[in-house]
């Protein structure tokens, strides 16, 4: 069975980092690419950022894009996002994704998700 | 960066309506059009890829259908289940881009 689970959100404040994970059990990893969506409270999905199997290509939404960093371990089976610079309007809860392919785009989707880590940034 | 459009934003209707969504992007993403469902306090879940492809598991009164820059998602008979809100997103071109989302209430 598929698992990803999330883990490291929190109450921040503004200017500040912080650092989700997520964990992937029950396929193999490195053969997908894997991504970040975010929820703000009460609003609509929104694609925060994406790594291919093995890092070669990564993409970030324009919100995030020069503050927020992706990685992955493929031997520890974990994805993370390093989150610099937080802003109140990055307040969400943050979900991870798998992608069917190896690389993401061209037709590929998200067949499973986390349940999320809540960030809240505030002073 | 490619915008997702959807209309309407809320809808409200009976158990056993037909029910159309629609999605628009500001450009052509030939069929790279997912739609997913989501429940209150629950990650979304994915009903059709490709515009038109049923994932496996998702009851067939759910259908896809469009191309190049007009999409459709229609629930044949809605159920109390079916009650959500639905997001569109394209994966043509990143960023990954999704719709604002239709909330389907209960009439």
């Amino acid at each position: 069975e598929v698992q990803l689970v999330e883990s490291g959100g929190g109450l921040v404040q503004p200017g500040r980092s912080l650092r989700l994970s997520c964990a992937a059990s029950g396929f193999t990893f490195d053969d997908y690419a894997m991504h970040w969506v975010r929820q703000a409270p009460g609003k609509g999905l929104e694609w925060v950022s994406g790594i291919s199997w093995n890092s070669g290509s990564i993409g970030y939404g324009d919100s995030v894009k020069g503050r927020f960093t992706i990685s992955r371990d493929n031997a520890k089976n974990s994805l993370h996002l390093q989150m610099n610079s937080l802003r109140p309007e990055d307040t969400a809860l943050y979900y991870c994704a798998k992608d069917i392919a190896l690389v993401s785009g061209s037709g590929s989707y998200f067949d499973y998700w986390g349940q999320g880590t809540l960030v809240t940034v505030s002073s | 960066d490619i915008q997702m459009t959807q209309s309407p934003s809320s809808l409200s209707a009976s158990v056993g309506d037909r029910v159309t969504i629609t999605c628009r992007a500001s450009q052509s993403i030939t069929n790279f059009l997912n739609w997913f469902q989501q429940k209150p306090g629950k990650a979304p879940k994915l009903l059709i890829y490709s515009a038109s492809s049923l994932q496996s598991g998702v009851p067939s009164r759910f259908s896809g259908s469009g191309s190049g820059t007009d999409f459709t998602l229609t629930i044949s008979s809605l159920q109390p289940e079916d009650f959500a809100t639905y997001y569109c997103q394209q994966t043509y071109s990143p960023p990954l881009t999704f719709g604002g989302g239709t909330k389907v209430e209960i009439k």
